[in-house]
């Protein structure tokens, strides 16, 4: 049982690149959740879903897109990377959105 | 939504000694209060968590108190040990079993770096 998988682990990117974060769990959870870390702010919810096919914005969405086509994967999108984006992300999971969330083990992200 | 400021942002103890955290929330619609741990370089871990319609909640070494009516509730660990050293968090949530889109939103603090000297 893998839990929460997070793909790649570290990333170097160049202002103005693109790329994808992947979150796949394998606990039939409903709920996922993006999350980024930076030193001082604790964990900002970029966007989150309740369900296969839904997303909703969270408290910093700006700049990033997200989708969910199968319920077990969650996928983080940076269409234009900015140094403003460089940050720790995380990826949960939860099986009914307020008890315990599953972590990722983190996707250390620097844009150049 | 919801605001949740967490104190103090950094707290250092002598093995031994007692920790604690505090934390405020706005929303007194928030009904679930959970704690995660985050040790150097790995991913937040859920600890302890409480729900509104209990005012404490012990698991060996730390519990959990709330106070809905002052909106706070702390992170008490007794008899630390170096290996609690970590940074912990507080959040926040509003449970009501069914789906919307505000179901599912941990709101978090900003997190308090535990430090335990042997």
């Amino acid at each position: 049982n893998a839990g929460v998988t997070q793909t790649p682990k570290f990333r170097v990117l160049k202002t103005g690149q693109s790329m994808t974060l992947l979150c796949a769990q394998d606990m039939n959870h409903e709920y996922m959740y993006w999350y980024r870390q930076d030193p001082g702010m604790g964990l900002r919810l970029i966007h989150y879903s309740v369900g296969e096919g839904t997303t909703a914005k969270g408290e910093v969405p700006d700049g990033y897109n997200v989708s969910r086509l199968k319920k077990q994967n969650f996928l983080l999108g940076l269409e234009s990377a900015a140094p403003s984006q460089t940050s720790v992300y995380f990826c949960a999971s939860s099986s009914t959105g307020a008890f315990e969330a599953f972590f990722g083990q983190g996707t250390r992200l620097t844009v150049v | 939504g919801e605001n949740v400021e967490q104190h103090p942002s950094t707290l250092s103890v002598q093995e031994g000694d007692s920790a604690v955290i505090k934390c405020t929330y706005s929303d007194s619609a928030s009904n679930y209060f959970p704690w995660y741990k985050q040790e150097l370089g790995k991913r937040p871990q859920l600890i302890i968590d409480i729900r509104s319609n209990v005012g404490e909640k012990k698991d060996q070494r730390i519990a959990v108190t709330l106070n809905k009516t002052a909106k706070h509730f702390s992170l008490h660990i007794t008899e630390t040990q170096p290996e609690d050293s970590a940074v912990y968090f507080c959040a926040a949530s509003t449970y009501s079993g069914g789906r919307g889109s505000t179901l599912g939103r941990l709101y978090f603090g900003r997190g308090t770096q535990l430090t335990v000297w042997p």
